[in-house]
């Protein structure tokens, strides 16, 4: 059964630098999401991608994040200038319509 | 926007035992339920969903039951096992997924 890969599984980085996270979603998937989840909280919205475009994105998904589907299959998501705050765990998700979201294993980003 | 309420935060079942998990919602307008099982370092799994043109759904230990007009839906674990053990969290869509705070199920053997 396919399923949604991320890579890293871990990301240590230092306040202010650049990470990508990466994504291979299910290969007929059409529409494609990132979240985040806090250690210990709920699973919170970032952005979704849909037709090679962001069709919505939460306060959460400022001017240092940024999403890219560069060659049809990986996914990903930048943070230009990484905080303290942004440590979490990232998961992509993917589906066929709307609604029934697949997500990955998720990357565990902790920013010193 | 939507906002979902999840209940309880924790629950601790003996081995057979039936768990139930509620939630509320407060956008009248969403229409797709989703249930997705948390292990422990690893991503959300979804488990059942249920559709606003429908009152219940079950699919064999899961049943989940939705009440339209009191903006209110269920998961239903009977027989449970210790492997359910995890943390479940109930969300609804109304666009994009909006989350519960999560359950954390114990199955004690």
């Amino acid at each position: 059964e396919p399923e949604v890969t991320q890579t890293p599984s871990h990301q240590v980085t230092q306040m202010g630098q650049e990470v990508i996270l990466r994504c291979v979603p299910i290969s007929n998937h059409l529409y494609f999401y990132w979240y985040r989840q806090i250690l210990g909280q709920k699973v919170e919205f970032l952005v979704s991608f849909y037709n090679n475009e962001i069709s919505e994105k939460s306060e959460i998904f400022d001017d240092q994040f940024s999403v890219e589907r560069p060659d049809g299959s990986n996914f990903t998501l930048k943070i230009r200038s990484t905080k303290l705050e942004d440590s979490a765990m990232y998961f992509c998700a993917g589906g066929l319509a709307e609604e029934t979201q697949y997500f990955g294993p998720g990357t565990r980003l902790l920013v010193l | 926007g939507e906002n979902v309420e999840q209940h309880p935060s924790t629950l601790s079942v003996q081995e057979g035992d039936s768990a139930v998990i509620k939630c509320t919602y407060s956008d009248s307008a969403s229409n797709y339920f989703p249930w997705y099982k948390q292990e422990l370092g690893k991503g959300p799994q979804l488990i059942i969903d249920i559709r606003s043109n429908v009152g219940e759904k079950k699919d064999q230990r899961i049943a989940v039951t939705l009440n339209k007009t009191a903006k209110h839906f269920s998961l239903h674990i009977t027989e449970t096992q210790p492997e359910d053990s995890a943390v479940y969290f109930c969300a609804a869509i109304r666009g994009n997924l909006i989350f519960g705070k999560g359950t954390k199920l114990s199955v004690k053997p």
